[in-house]
């Protein structure tokens, strides 16, 4: 069965570096989700992307973010002065009918 | 700002019972609802879903119940079994737009053999 993939499973980095995060969407799905979970709490919408852009985004996704499909099978969201307060799990998502079907994430790591 | 809650943050049951997950949304605009399952250091897995112009799906030992007047859906699992022993997240959307998903805080079950 076709599922969301991610990379890496792990990262760890300082504060003020650049991170991007990578993901391969399902393959004939259409719109393309990350959301983010910080330790003990919920599950937050960060960006949407549909047709190439984006389609909304929450207050959380900055100017410090920033979302790719460079060649028509990876997601990336590039994070580029990573904060404290990004240390969460990252989740990819994508959907073709109402079902996401999310990734298993990517552990974000800031000290 | 909860417009999905989920208010009893566990819930623990005897395997062969039945497990009723309970979720209220203050939005009126979602149109769709759905319940996702979440282990440890995996990511959410989709469990069932139901629209707004329905008031009950069923899916094998799943079935999700809507009560638009109430604003309030729940999730029976009958018969429970130890493997649905997880965090499970109500969510909500509506269609047309991003549909991005706005969930609630999750519950933790825990069915004991």
């Amino acid at each position: 069965e076709p599922e969301v993939t991610q990379t890496p499973s792990h990262q760890v980095t300082q504060m003020g570096q650049e991170v991007i995060l990578r993901c391969v969407p399902i393959s004939n799905h259409l719109y393309f989700y990350w959301y983010r979970q910080i330790l003990g709490q919920k599950v937050e919408f960060l960006v949407s992307f549909y047709n190439n852009e984006i389609s909304e985004k929450s207050e959380i996704f900055d100017d410090q973010f920033s979302v790719e499909r460079p060649d028509g099978s990876n997601f990336t969201l590039k994070i580029r002065s990573t904060k404290l307060e990004d240390s969460a799990m990252y989740f990819c998502a994508s959907h073709r009918g109402y079902e996401q079907y999310f990734g298993p994430g990517t552990r974000l790591t800031v000290t | 700002d909860q417009q999905v809650k989920q208010n009893s943050p566990s819930l623990s049951v005897q395997e062969g019972r039945i497990s009723i997950l309970n979720c209220d949304y203050t939005n009126s605009m979602f149109d769709y609802f759905l319940w996702y399952k979440k282990y440890p250091a995996e990511g959410p897995t989709f469990l069932i879903s139901i629209s707004s112009i329905k008031d009950k799906n069923e899916d094998g030992r799943f079935t999700v119940f809507l009560n638009k007047s109430a604003k309030h859906l729940s999730l029976h699992i009958v018969p429970s079994q130890p493997g649905d022993s997880a965090v499970y997240f109500c969510a909500a959307t509506r269609r047309g737009g991003s549909e991005k998903l706005v969930f609630g805080k999750g519950m933790k079950l825990t069915v004991n053999p």
